[in-house]
């Protein structure tokens, strides 16, 4: 079976800050990795995607995630917030055709 | 088109009406699913079809019916739903069922059960 923990259920940073969203994964197949971010009413929007091809994934709107096999880790960055950053964030796994989402991360962005 | 078309946006629904979700996606996608999201919750995996076949129910009770016309349209037949089922229904697809294609989600279905 698979799983993500996502740790830090919220998280707050200043405006023009370091943003960083943590995930570990767990998986008896090599993963496919996802970060996913919701804003209020809305659906859910891929960030990056990572599929076993570099381990450091650039996706939408200035974020980076790195896929560490060791520390089993696929943690979110982005080197400067912004106000528009505020939403929900989830860190998913796949394996076969089923998506599974960890517990999210509400990130408050401080003026 | 790069888009999942859901409607309604918002439904109010009895306890003893019967009503539909609809899901719409012209990208050529062959697998389509529904999601379940209760707030403050991550959502939760209800259906899959994967070339217009149902292909993973997780153990969704009855009065959630999925059905898949054609490979661009999915619905979501409610029926008898009880308060608890209030929740944002989510709709989903991708390219297909192999697990490394992200997924591109519709903006979801508001149900409240009155």
């Amino acid at each position: 079976a698979q799983s993500v923990t996502q740790l830090g259920s919220h998280v707050s940073v200043s405006e023009g800050a370091l943003v960083l969203l943590r995930c570990n994964y767990s998986s008896s197949v090599p993963p496919y990795l996802f970060w996913y971010v919701q804003y209020p009413n809305q659906g859910l929007q891929l960030l990056l995607k990572y599929t076993s091809a570099a381990t450091l994934v650039k996706g939408i709107n200035g974020f980076e995630a790195e896929f560490k096999k060791s520390e089993t880790s696929f943690h979110l960055t982005k080197p400067s917030a912004h106000m528009s950053d505020a939403a929900e964030y989830f860190c998913a796994v796949s394996v076969y055709e089923k998506l599974t989402f960890g517990t999210g991360t509400r990130l408050t962005i401080i003026p | 088109d790069t888009e999942v078309t859901q409607t309604p946006k918002h439904l109010v629904m009895g306890m003893t009406n019967k009503k539909s979700l609809k899901c719409e996606q012209h990208m050529g996608h062959r697998a389509m699913y529904w999601y379940k999201q209760k707030a403050k919750k991550p959502p939760e995996l209800m259906f899959v079809y994967s070339y217009e076949k149902l292909s993973i129910n997780e153990s969704v009770p009855s009065r959630f019916s999925p059905e898949c016309p054609n490979s661009s349209l999915l619905n979501l037949h409610l029926h008898a739903l009880q308060p608890e089922d209030s929740a944002l229904y989510l709709c989903a697809s991708s390219q297909d069922n192999q697990r490394n294609y992200g997924y591109t989600f519709g903006s979801g279905t508001r149900l409240t059960v009155v």
